[in-house]
């Protein structure tokens, strides 16, 4: 199993709000930035969100990133068909001394 | 633009090794380190390790201690990543994805499904 835990899924309804959360420890998350990829399916993962809350050029404002001691969480407001997809996280641990990953989060836009 | 273009999909009888490559344009090479994660069918990724294609430092997860070798050229702008002693458990897509020194993983490849079967 993954070292960050995330939901297997979420879902919302276009226009919507969704969270998706990311628990880790204080080895990584706790400690470390946090950042969090979109995939959408037969992709590679796509850089949303990193050191936490940055978004790169590009990604629309309407995702949002933060963090609060060992949990993470991304935001994404207004929510669109085309958001549907696994979202995962990452952050480096310095136990382990490698990138860990969530499980993903499968977004299903209703 | 910053490209990663990965070498083709490749199927391995276990036991054997592979190797993947990743051929990097659009910036410049040795400024941003190489990471290699893999993504089995419907799994989430797993990270197995990162080089410096400036100095050649490695560093590897737990898991491929032994089995894995990341190497590179920078006289064609390539990174490389050998995983010996396949076995099914090794079958899945693999990408390079590349980070600033020390941060985060921004830039991916399309990935390269590697698939182990007798």
């Amino acid at each position: 199993q993954s070292v960050l835990t995330q939901p297997p899924s979420a879902s919302g309804t276009p226009g919507q709000r969704v969270t998706i959360s990311c628990s880790g420890s204080g080895s990584n998350v706790g400690s470390k930035f946090v950042s969090w990829y979109q995939q959408l399916p037969g992709t590679a993962p796509k850089l949303l969100i990193h050191s936490n809350h940055q978004r790169p050029a590009g990604v629309p404002d309407r995702f949002s990133g933060s963090k609060s001691g060992t949990s993470a969480s991304l935001a994404i407001s207004g929510l669109q068909s085309e958001d549907e997809a696994v979202y995962s996280c990452a952050s480096w641990d310095g136990t382990l001394n490698g990138w860990v990953f969530g499980g993903g989060t499968k977004l299903t836009v209703l | 633009q910053v490209q990663l273009v990965q070498s083709g999909a490749e199927v391995k009888k276990p036991g054997a090794s592979v190797k993947v490559s990743c051929r990097a344009s659009g910036y410049t090479f040795i400024n941003y380190d190489f990471n290699w994660v893999r993504q089995a069918t419907g799994q989430g990724l797993e990270w197995m390790g990162w080089m410096s294609p400036k100095t050649g430092d490695t560093g590897y997860g737990q898991k491929f201690q032994g089995r894995v070798t990341m190497t590179r050229n920078t006289s064609i702008n390539t990174a490389y990543m050998e995983l010996s002693s396949l076995t099914s458990e090794d079958t899945a897509v693999y990408y390079c994805a590349r980070g600033p020194p020390g941060g985060e993983i921004h830039d991916w490849g399309r990935g390269t499904l590697v698939t182990v079967s007798s």
